[in-house]
């Protein structure tokens, strides 16, 4: 399966900053890759997939972007606002696999009023 | 409201024990998925069912089984109870495969807690 990293430390950021949360894979180039975003005690919520062939994809305050060359996925929050502050987990296939996915451990963010 | 129900919300039983924990996907979803989350861990994948049969298997224990029925719901069974397997028991479903639309939508999970 492939292995995921996510900045395991948290990441504290001022309010109406742009935050930037990375994920970086090291096997094979999935399809896809997602971003969840997880509120304690509760269960994580799908944010944007972006495919192989696309470089960027945005969402009202959310933009990701996917370099395979890199191996590696960005996920923006502009104008960051303290309703932010959860933990955000990327998340891709198996290999040949397109609906299981495998999560990374996540990067948890607060955003600072 | 992802639209998926869990239930119970919360369990606390004994070791050595056997718990079902139930959840009913998304209306017209055809996959579940079961999760488990133990304190301030990552989600580990446990299994995978589509449309009534086993799709996926993650590093389940052999304690535990799952099976999804026709009307889709699916249920988790743990048995002989250890103190290490307190945790978030998640649910997840997503639309069929041939839809190629491949998020998931999670319940709000079981609190499991074994005594």
């Amino acid at each position: 399966s492939q292995k995921i990293e996510q900045n395991s430390e948290a990441l504290n950021i001022q309010e109406g900053k742009t935050a930037t949360l990375t994920c970086n894979y090291t096997n094979y180039s999935p399809a896809y890759l997602q971003w969840y975003r997880q509120d304690p005690g509760r269960g994580p919520v799908f944010l944007l997939l972006i495919r192989e062939n696309e470089k960027e994809k945005r969402k009202e305050r959310l933009k990701v972007t996917f370099d395979t060359t890199l191996k590696q996925s960005l996920f923006h929050i502009t104008a960051s606002q303290p309703a932010d502050s959860a933990t955000y987990l990327c998340a891709l296939p198996d290999a040949g696999g397109y609906q299981k996915v495998t999560f990374g451990t996540g990067t948890k963010l607060q955003v600072i009023p | 409201d992802s639209g998926v129900t869990q239930t119970p919300k919360h369990l606390i039983t004994a070791t050595g024990q056997r718990v079902t924990l139930r959840c009913s996907p998304r209306s017209g979803d055809l996959s579940v998925y079961w999760y488990q989350q133990s304190l301030d861990q990552g989600l580990q994948f446990l299994i995978q069912y589509y449309n009534g049969e086993e799709r996926a298997k993650g590093n389940i224990l052999e304690r535990f089984s799952a099976q999804q029925f026709p009307d889709l719901h699916s249920e988790l069974n743990l048995s002989s109870l250890e103190l290490g397997d307190s945790a978030l028991y998640f649910c997840a479903s997503s639309p069929s495969s041939t839809r190629k639309s491949y998020e998931q939508y999670f319940g709000p999970g079981t609190r499991l807690t074994v005594t």
